[in-house]
């Protein structure tokens, strides 16, 4: 297997626009799980599902944040609008119950 | 919440030694995950342990449930291995499968 697909790798973005990160999860993992890594507040949990249900948003900073997973090998992360504070590495990361596995991540810029 | 302490937050070793890195957790765990995260950022997966020993080439790993901790252990150290080490859990009573990150401990080794 590929592994976690994240793509893109790199965003670059002015504040207001708006931002959609994708990620393909490692295939027969039941969960997949959004993560933001930031120099201040380190690793935190966006979002997580399980079989496509999203099952824990408590994580997602605002309104702002959207989450979705319309079938079992694609989810994104939406942010509209984008703010400069939303500048962080997003993570995608996959489960088949326990074990987690990591994408690449996405490093977002918002100027 | 659960909180997460590591030690030490910095490492700096010469190639060749030995090295133990700690994780305190504040209450019962199901679930224990160690990462490390390279210089360019990836997380990669080392050990599920939530109890138990666990060996994997130089790399080793403790918990001991009981008393809310675990150590890695990194033998005959390598340049490759410096990059960061986070120890995750997931608290036994969450209601939802959710992983709680240290700080980190960041390990630079040295030829």
């Amino acid at each position: 297997d590929a592994g976690v697909i994240q793509s893109p790798r790199h965003e670059v973005t002015e504040m207001g626009q708006e931002v959609t990160l994708r990620c393909k999860p490692i295939s027969g993992h039941d969960y997949l799980f959004w993560y933001r890594q930031t120099m201040m507040r380190g690793l935190e949990l966006l979002i997580y599902f399980n079989n496509n249900v999203p099952i824990d948003d408590s994580g997602m900073p605002e309104d702002r944040f959207s989450a979705k997973m319309p079938n079992a090998s694609f989810s994104t992360l939406k942010i509209q609008p984008s703010e400069p504070r939303d500048s962080a590495v997003y993570f995608c990361a996959s489960s088949p119950h326990t074990t987690q596995y990591f994408g690449p991540g996405t490093r977002l810029t918002v100027l | 919440g659960i909180q997460v302490e590591q030690s030490p937050p910095d490492l700096i070793l010469q190639e060749g030694a030995n090295s133990t890195l700690r994780c305190n957790f504040s209450d019962s765990v199901n679930n224990l995950q160690w990462f490390h995260q390279n210089p360019w950022g990836q997380l990669i997966n080392l050990f599920y342990i939530p109890s138990g020993t666990k060996q994997n080439g130089r790399l080793s790993a403790t918990t001991v449930a009981t008393e809310r901790y675990s150590l890695l252990y990194i033998s005959s150290s390598q340049t490759t291995d410096s990059g960061v080490y986070f120890c995750a859990v997931q608290y036994s009573g969450a209601g939802s499968y959710q992983l709680t990150f240290g700080k980190g401990t960041k390990l630079s080794v040295i030829p």
